[in-house]
């Protein structure tokens, strides 16, 4: 399979703490990417997980776990601009493609 | 000093037409890619060149054309435009074609309407 699953919707605070979980079934899986992508904008990269652990840049964190199949985006310190739309992505190390998920719009309230 | 662009920007053309979006970028990188996003945020790769070689061909009409004259361009031209075609289409780009070692690099979009 090559799906990735990811919450549609999340809703968090203004200086919360927030995870997007990321659960994936992909054969040669060679770690979890995460994109950012603010309405209107492009999708920018964020971080990149090849092994099990915690990637730390910022308020932004990522984690993977390959034994679980799951990696989770954490954004601590919520600023109003992470308003966006969050998306966990696979690299395919068959051809030159990246398998996305159908992304996570985080809500931040005042 | 963009890294990636597109143009045009917005595209709004009738059912049956013929339209072209160009990309490019000055970043040095082998690897462009053209993405489909549709209303739904669904972001799906279409194509994928290296070193001006088309490596990855999806599932893609035949009515989609990619071009690129130089690793730096890449094009996308479609012809007999369908309303289904409507959605936003991203140009990309990363250092290599082995997609685990380099992140991609995303154009601002090109929003096609077609009507």
């Amino acid at each position: 399979g090559q799906s990735l699953e990811q919450p549609s919707e999340v809703t968090a605070v203004e200086g919360a703490i927030v995870q997007i979980n990321c659960t994936y079934q992909t054969s040669g899986f060679y770690g979890l990417s995460w994109y950012q992508q603010h309405d209107g904008g492009a999708p920018t990269f964020l971080s990149y997980n090849a092994l099990d652990g915690l990637e730390e840049t910022g308020r932004f964190s990522s984690f993977l776990s390959r034994s679980d199949s799951y990696g989770y985006l954490l954004l601590q310190e919520l600023q109003m601009k992470d308003s966006a739309s969050y998306f966990c992505a696979s690299p395919r190390s068959s051809a030159s493609k990246i398998i996305f998920g159908s992304g996570t719009r985080l809500s931040i309230r005042p | 000093d963009t890294a990636v662009s597109q143009t045009p920007k917005y595209l709004v053309t009738q059912m049956g037409n013929d339209k072209s979006i160009k990309c490019e970028q000055n970043l040095g990188h082998d690897t462009m890619y053209w993405y489909k996003q549709d209303s739904k945020k669904f972001l799906k790769i279409m194509f994928s060149y290296n070193n001006k070689e088309l490596i990855i061909n999806e599932t893609v009409p035949n009515r989609f054309s990619p071009k690129s004259p130089d690793k730096a361009h890449l094009n996308l031209h479609i012809n007999s435009l369908e309303l289904g075609d409507s959605a936003v289409y991203f140009c990309a780009s990363s250092q290599s074609g082995q997609t685990y070692l380099s992140p991609q690099y995303f154009g601002p979009g090109t929003r096609l309407t077609v009507l």
